[in-house]
């Protein structure tokens, strides 16, 4: 299994463009999720999913958006980019309880 | 609103001292507790997970306790290695299965541990 993987590794944007990150998983997991990790601090929760068809906001949600067509797939949409959206994106899922992550999106906004 | 804390923010050790890691979290209306493990530049990796009903988990130097009624977590390492040298988060989900297994992490003990 491949786990949960993530496109692109890193990313540079100027303001105003938009762009979508991407993360599949093959553990057939219901739940996925969104996080961002800003500089020396903790994740926060953008989207979550609790299963195809179902998406729902985090505590950062704002000037992102998410879909979820599939069980593997969950890509995030950043739309008119800002400089406030440079950071680390996590992508990770779950069957029940413990969560798995992926290696994570390195996205500097300019 | 939950809110997670980890102190100290960073710690160094010499080789072969244990490591105390604490975890606190304000609302004890939690579902599980869990701790990761962040290599620079790297994604994370699930060490323990606490089911909210248990009090401790262990997987092999390391040892995690869950007291839910003072809201606090310590993950132990013992006789550590240059090789624990990492950023150690944690993280609590709450109670509800509309809650989605949300996580909520702390600021994570950047941890040293030197030769």
């Amino acid at each position: 299994n491949a786990g949960v993987t993530q496109t692109p590794k890193f990313r540079i944007l100027k303001i105003g463009q938009s762009m979508t990150l991407q993360c599949t998983q093959d553990m057939n997991h219901n739940y996925m999720y969104w996080y961002r990790q800003d500089p020396g601090m903790g994740l926060k929760l953008i989207y979550y999913s609790v299963g195809a068809g179902i998406t729902d906001k985090g505590e950062v949600p704002n000037g992102y958006n998410v879909s979820r067509s599939t069980t593997e797939d969950f890509p995030l949409r950043l739309e008119l980019a800002a400089p406030s959206q440079t950071s680390v994106y996590f992508c990770a899922s779950s069957f029940i309880d413990e969560q798995y992550f992926g290696p994570g999106t390195r996205l500097t906004v300019t | 609103k939950q809110e997670v804390t980890q102190i100290p923010a960073a710690l160094s050790v010499p080789e072969g001292e244990n490591l105390v890691l604490n975890c606190s979290f304000t609302d004890s209306a939690i579902y599980n507790l869990q701790w990761f493990r962040q290599d620079p530049g790297k994604g994370l990796t699930s060490l323990l997970l606490i089911q909210s009903s248990q009090r401790e988990q262990t997987s092999g130097r390391l040892n995690a306790s869950l007291d839910k009624s003072s809201g606090r977590s310590t993950l132990y390492i013992a006789a550590s290695q240059p090789g624990d040298s990492a950023t150690y988060l944690c993280a609590v989900s709450p109670l509800g299965k509309a809650a989605g297994n949300k996580l909520t992490f702390g600021g994570g003990t950047r941890v040293l541990v030197k030769p």
